[in-house]
């Protein structure tokens, strides 16, 4: 499949912990989105890349969210000391070019801090 | 700022009814508008979009949406719903703001009953 790939599509933590979500996009794709969406409402922005850079990352909550696309291809979305309102499903969205708004959906990982 | 309401949060439907959910929108700049579907237990997909031209657009499983400027409203319809159709809508904005970002409305939930 030449889809967007997330891992892990669910991680249960410990409140406290240090989680890594990772997100392989579409071959070819520039742009690369980060949403959160929790139980009853729409996919929240959080940081979008355009190639390396993160070209807006003003929807990231607070500095406890960093993400990272070192190569331009797959990008980590790091969280440290995970809250229990950190829990919901992360969603990564990758676009051929990031002026064209049309975006390819991984099926998500669902985060569950205890 | 970018904003997108959804109007209805639940829409119940008979099959073979026909359907219209609700999307408005708020920007002070031009925007590409983007409707997403999500069945359940899978990831988000386009189901149809409006760049330019034409602003009554056609996508997947005879949906349509009318973009109409003055009212910012992003409509979609169907003729005549099938059971599959049940799922969540996102109506989403993609716009240029110091960088390329797509909000997304909270979602509708068709639900389409025998």
């Amino acid at each position: 499949g030449a889809g967007v790939s997330q891992t892990p599509s669910n991680k249960v933590t410990e409140k406290g912990k240090y989680v890594e979500l990772r997100c392989d996009p579409i071959s070819g794709h520039t742009a690369l989105y980060w949403y959160r969406q929790s139980l009853g409402q729409g996919p929240e922005f959080l940081i979008y890349f355009q190639g390396t850079g993160a070209a807006d990352d003003s929807g990231l909550p607070n500095d406890r969210f960093f993400a990272v696309r070192p190569e331009g291809s797959v990008s980590t979305l790091k969280i440290q000391r995970t809250e229990r309102g950190d829990s919901a499903v992360y969603l990564c969205a990758s676009s051929l070019q990031g002026h064209t708004g049309e975006l390819f959906f991984g099926e998500g990982s669902r985060l569950t801090v205890l | 700022a970018q904003s997108v309401t959804q109007l209805d949060s639940q829409v119940p439907v008979f099959e073979e009814a026909p359907v219209e959910l609700r999307c408005n929108y708020s920007s002070s700049v031009s925007v590409y508008l983007f409707w997403y579907v999500q069945y359940p237990n899978q990831g988000l997909q386009l189901l149809l979009k409006y760049l330019s031209g034409s602003t009554l657009v056609k996508g997947i499983n005879g949906f349509e949406a009318e973009f109409n400027k003055s009212q910012t409203s992003f409509h979609l319809r169907k003729p005549s719903v099938h059971i599959s159709d049940t799922a969540e809508y996102f109506c989403a904005v993609h716009s240029y703001t110091g960088g390329f970002k797509t909000i997304f409305g909270a979602g509708t939930r068709l639900f389409v009953k025998a």
